[in-house]
Order: C-alpha cells, then structure tokens, then sequence
C-alpha cells in the first residue's frame, strides 16, 4: 500500500485568490492523479501528473485554473487559480502503486482537501 | 465518457448481507474497484478485481464480475454498523493511463 498525506486538510479562502494543495507519498510512484470531488457527488479526474512530464488534464479542466507541479517521484502540488465559490470542492491525489509481481494496479487516495471558497 | 452506475441507497439490518450493485459500459476496463467513504473522511481502497476474474472473496467481501454483462457486485457478509458509508464503484484500463472513473457512489444504511 502507500500512505499518502496532503496539505492542507481543509481551507476557507476568498474569490479571486488562489491555494496550492500539497500531496506527499510515503514511497517513489510513477503515476498520480489530481481528482475533485464537489459536494455530494462523485470523483472527477482533473489530471493526471507524471514526474518529468507536464500534466494531462481532462476535459473541462486547463492548466491556466489548475497548474499541477511534480518535481519528484513522492510529491505533486495541485493550485487552484482564481477561485469562486463553484471551485468549493474535496481535492484528492491518488497514486497507482504496482505491488509484487503480478503487475496488479491499486489506487490509494489522500485524505483530501477540503476547499471552501466565498 | 464511458459510464459506470450504481443505485443510489441501500438499508439493511445488521447481521444480514449487503449486495450492492455496479454496470459499467467499457468493454475495455482492466480493473474494478471497490472504495468506501466514511462521512468527513477519504477513500478507502477495500478490493478491487482484474477483468479476467470472476470472483475475488476477501475476508467478509466477496467481489463478482460479469464481464458479458458488465455487472459488479460488492457482497458484505455480516453487515455491521460500522459498515454504513457511500460505496463507490469504478474502473481503470491503459487508455485512460489507468486513472480512475467513478460511479455516483451507494450510500449503505445499516439498522440495527
């Protein structure tokens, strides 16, 4: 498994400004992703960050509102630029992790970050 | 995209069985996996299952998966009260770099 932490675990912040969401795996990953999670709805992949690559972002989301940074094989940084209220939402990383031999793929999740925007 | 549903609420009484239902629509899904999500708190990874499966029984979880139907299953046996969560559903294949696409989650209710 992997232990993932974020930072910071919840924040209030006001329109027009933005918050750089920190995510910290416990083990070198090749793959992590960036979802987003709106109240009482399911999760959304907002991208997916490779180290030494630029990020891949879904549709719906660009690079300009959500510049992702993976400068290493433990650790991504997900901004949320320009925010309004619409952006309140659960951030989450999660990372792929490929145990043993048998080439399985299970996916561990942070805690979240829980974003309130007025 | 490609769609996985599930239904929306489940309640049962606890000591019984819980069987909580997934379809998925990509022929091409390499693994299925089961979160669960405590009130306030993350996703839990309790298992998930490769394609070429068709049964995965882990502890009080028991996993089935038809493939020609695209159906999933979640099976707890013995539901507890600590089991009452929202139960999500998804799949994962290399087209999409195995990210994840979510079902709208089972909200579980057990009574005692």
């Amino acid at each position: 498994s992997a232990v993932i932490s974020q930072k910071p675990s919840r924040d209030i912040c006001q329109r027009g400004t933005s918050l750089t969401i920190q995510c910290q795996v416990d083990s070198q990953v090749t793959m992590m992703f960036w979802y987003r999670q709106q109240p009482g709805q399911s999760l959304t992949l907002i991208a997916t960050a490779n180290q030494g690559s630029e990020a891949t972002y879904e549709s719906g989301f660009v690079i300009d509102k959500f510049p992702i940074s993976r400068p290493n094989l433990t650790f991504s940084t997900l901004t949320v630029s320009n925010m309004s209220p619409e952006d309140s939402s659960i951030y989450l990383c999660s990372v792929e992790v490929t145990p043993g031999r048998d080439s399985t793929n299970e996916q561990y999740f942070g805690p979240g970050t829980r974003l309130t925007v007025t | 995209g490609e769609d996985v549903e599930q239904s929306l609420f489940l309640s049962v009484r606890e000591g019984d069985s819980s069987v909580i239902n997934c379809t998925y629509t990509d022929s091409s899904s390499t693994y299925l996996y089961w979160y669960k999500q405590e009130p306030g708190a993350g996703l839990q990874l309790l298992t998930y299952i490769f394609s070429n499966m068709d049964m995965k029984q882990d502890q009080r979880l028991t996993v089935l998966l038809n493939k020609k139907d695209k159906h999933l299953s979640l099976r707890i046996a013995d539901t507890q009260t600590g089991d009452s969560a929202i139960y999500f559903c998804a799949d994962s294949n290399s087209n999409s770099g195995y990210a994840l696409n979510f079902g709208k989650g089972t909200s579980l209710l057990v009574t005692p």
